[in-house]
């Protein structure tokens, strides 16, 4: 399977335990997404990687989360101190560096879903 | 208000109809526009990008309007299959970030 793969697809935690997520790209693909999804919603974008750099990163990614690729190529998205309002699916997702339009265009993991007990 | 809004809908639509989607967007300095489809449980799946001169994928259309800041999607023909929920996403600004929607559902009934 050469699409973009997560780990583990359920996580079921304790408040105030720390949790980390794991997400694998598309091998050549060298843009990063990180997006949280609550039911109703549309994802919202927690962070972004070009290659290792983290280049942007929402307001709603507060300093419980922290998020690194450290060789480019898998990423890791941790939350520490959990709290029930972290139970949402976080989805990765991966694009290619091009030109144009297609630049922006994103493929997504299947999501590995939170839920804080 | 938000960023990106779309009517929720559900809509629900016999096969075979044509149905269309609206989706606003409060930033002018957007760049890139694309609809996606997310079905129950799964994760969102890019459908196509939009266009500024618009864009035909077989039976789906869609449509940029930069002046008036709304994209459209225009399905032809429903078929059972298209059941699902479509998603519009903005590109906001010249960085990477992207805005979602939160999606109108749509069933379609034989």
């Amino acid at each position: 399977d050469t699409g973009v793969s997560q780990d583990p697809r359920h996580k079921i935690t304790k408040r105030g335990q720390n949790v980390t997520f794991r997400c694998d790209p598309i091998s050549e693909h060298n843009r990063l997404y990180w997006y949280r999804q609550t039911l109703g919603q549309g994802p919202e974008f927690l962070t972004y990687f070009q290659n290792e750099a983290q280049l942007e990163k929402s307001r709603l990614l507060s300093d419980r989360f922290s998020a690194e690729r450290p060789k480019g190529s898998f990423s890791t998205l941790e939350i520490q101190r959990t709290e029930q309002g972290d139970s949402a699916m976080y989805l990765c997702a991966s694009s290619l560096d091009r030109t144009g339009q297609s630049a922006y265009e994103q493929y997504f993991g299947p999501g590995t879903r939170l839920t804080v007990t | 208000r938000k960023e990106v809004e779309q009517d929720p809908g559900p809509f629900n639509v016999p096969e075979g109809a044509t149905v269309a989607f609206n989706c606003t967007y409060s930033n002018s300095a957007s760049q890139s526009f694309f609809w996606y489809r997310q079905d129950c449980r799964k994760e969102p799946k890019l459908l196509m990008s939009v266009y500024s001169s618009g864009n035909e994928d077989g039976r789906f259309t869609a449509q940029l309007n930069r002046a008036s800041q709304y994209i459209s999607l225009l399905i032809r023909d429903s078929k059972l299959s298209d059941s699902a929920t479509y998603l519009c996403v903005v590109r906001s600004g010249g960085g990477f970030k992207t805005i979602f929607g939160a999606g109108t559902r749509l069933f379609v009934k034989a």
